[in-house]
């Protein structure tokens, strides 16, 4: 199994453009998540999803854009690109059932110039 | 809100000593609370999780954690430090009854000193 795959792994943005993070499940996970890692912050969730269809924000959402049209997949939308949104991208999902964890992609590091 | 706070961003141990990593967490309800790994350009991997089972919670790679309601901490322990453990730590509480909305530390980056 893939488990979750995050593309690209590297991009860079000059301000103002937009592009789409790409991640991809394989393991028939209900929910998925967005999360951006900067430093001596941690992760920080932007968007999650429960279920095809169904999304909702989460601590950091402005700027970006999510949809889940699919099981499988639950991309990331940037409008708009600006400096402050250079970060590293985590895609993350998990069975909907209790007690269970969330499976991480490798990451997309996205610099904007 | 939830929040989980780690103290100490960096901790700097060596070889074959204990190493603890500390972990305080906010919560109005029983939490799920998880410890999980980020080694350099690499994604999250889990070490270990409290679910309320049992408050002594063993892991992966000899780490465990114990879970105490009255100190509401989560603190992650190793009894003897690899150079392989040289990573980034992660404590993380759930929000909810699933994974899908994690409040994370700061992390805390465990140096080993040979």
């Amino acid at each position: 199994n893939a488990g979750v795959t995050q593309t690209p792994k590297f991009q860079v943005l000059k301000t103002g453009q937009s592009m789409t993070l790409q991640c991809a499940q394989d393991m028939n996970h209900e929910y998925m998540s967005w999360y951006r890692q900067d430093p001596g912050m941690g992760l920080r969730l932007i968007h999650y999803s429960v279920g095809a269809g169904i999304t909702d924000q989460g601590e950091v959402p402005n700027g970006y854009n999510v949809s889940r049209s699919t099981t499988e997949d639950f991309p990331l939308r940037l409008l708009s690109a600006a400096p402050s949104q250079t970060s590293v991208y985590f895609c993350a999902s998990s069975y909907r059932e209790r007690n269970t964890e969330a499976f991480f992609g490798q990451g997309t590091r996205l610099t904007v110039v | 809100a939830q929040s989980v706070t780690q103290l100490g961003s960096h901790v700097s141990v060596s070889e074959g000593a204990l190493v603890l990593l500390r972990c305080n967490y906010s919560s109005s309800v029983p939490p799920y609370l998880f410890w999980y790994v980020q080694y350099p350009n690499q994604g999250l991997q889990l070490l270990l999780k409290y679910t309320s089972a049992a408050t002594l919670v063993k892991g992966i790679n000899g780490f465990e954690a114990e879970f105490k309601k009255s100190e509401t901490s989560f603190h992650l322990t190793k009894p003897s430090a690899h150079m392989s453990d040289a990573a980034e730590y992660f404590c993380a509480v759930s929000e909810d009854q699933g994974a899908q909305k994690l409040v994370f530390g700061q992390g805390t980056r465990l140096t080993i000193n040979p």
